[in-house]
């Protein structure tokens, strides 16, 4: 079945500083893949999304792109700030579920930007 | 975006007794529905998949005894905790989708079970 592999955390980096989180997956077929994330104290939110190969997925300055050949869907930010300090959850489709398709979460990494 | 609300946001009770989480899509009809359980470390676990009008799918190992969904229409699902304990203490995510194409989700901010 679907899977997804994401780097574990916690990532502490520095303002300003680069920022890779690794994502790689195992899916049938086409799936659509996700970067969703949760700030403090909130819900969860769609960050970026790419819907089949080669597609750039990009949000307030992150960016991913979907990589079949390598199956990863890594999310990247040239220069992070303090409130990027999050969760962030790569996730794909997975199996339909009636109308609309499950997602496949991965566990989540937590990255705290220190000033 | 889509906005999902979900109440309470926080609630504690006693052990024993049912506690009702209501999912709401406020500007959207919600063709399925989703229910997650987040642990400690942050891991997402689904719970059940519920799709307007029809029963609820359980994920494999949770109790739908226990976990009773209800999706009655297009905007509300509901999730009851009957006879709750202290471990069923927990972070529970709803989330929506809507439309046949749509294979985005949209959460609510979550509800913060405390059982004591």
């Amino acid at each position: 079945g679907n899977s997804v592999t994401q780097m574990e955390g916690p990532v502490t980096l520095s303002e300003e500083a680069f920022l890779t989180i690794n994502c790689t997956y195992t899916a049938t077929g086409y799936p659509s893949l996700f970067w969703y994330v949760q700030y403090p104290g909130e819900g969860l939110q769609l960050l970026l999304k790419a819907t089949k190969a080669d597609d750039k997925g990009s949000n307030k300055g992150f960016e991913a792109t979907y990589r079949k050949e390598t199956t990863s869907f890594h999310l990247e930010k040239g220069s992070v700030q303090v409130s990027d300090s999050a969760v962030y959850f790569c996730a794909l489709t997975g199996p339909r579920a009636g109308n609309n398709r499950k997602l496949i979460w991965g566990l989540g990494t937590s990255l705290a930007v220190n000033p | 975006g889509a906005v999902v609300s979900q109440h309470p946001s926080r609630v504690i009770c006693k052990s024993g007794t049912s506690v009702k989480i209501e999912c709401r899509s406020l500007d959207f009809q919600a063709t399925t529905m989703f229910w997650y359980r987040q642990f400690p470390k942050q891991s997402l676990m689904l719970m059940a998949t519920s799709n307007e009008g029809s029963k609820a799918t359980y994920e494999q190992g949770v109790e739908k005894d226990k976990f009773l969904i209800n999706h009655a229409s297009l905007t509300l699902s509901t999730l009851t905790v009957t006879s709750a304990h202290p471990e069923d203490s927990s972070f529970y995510i709803c989330s929506a989708s809507g439309g046949l194409a749509s294979d985005e989700q949209f959460f609510g901010p979550g509800t913060r079970l405390t059982v004591l």
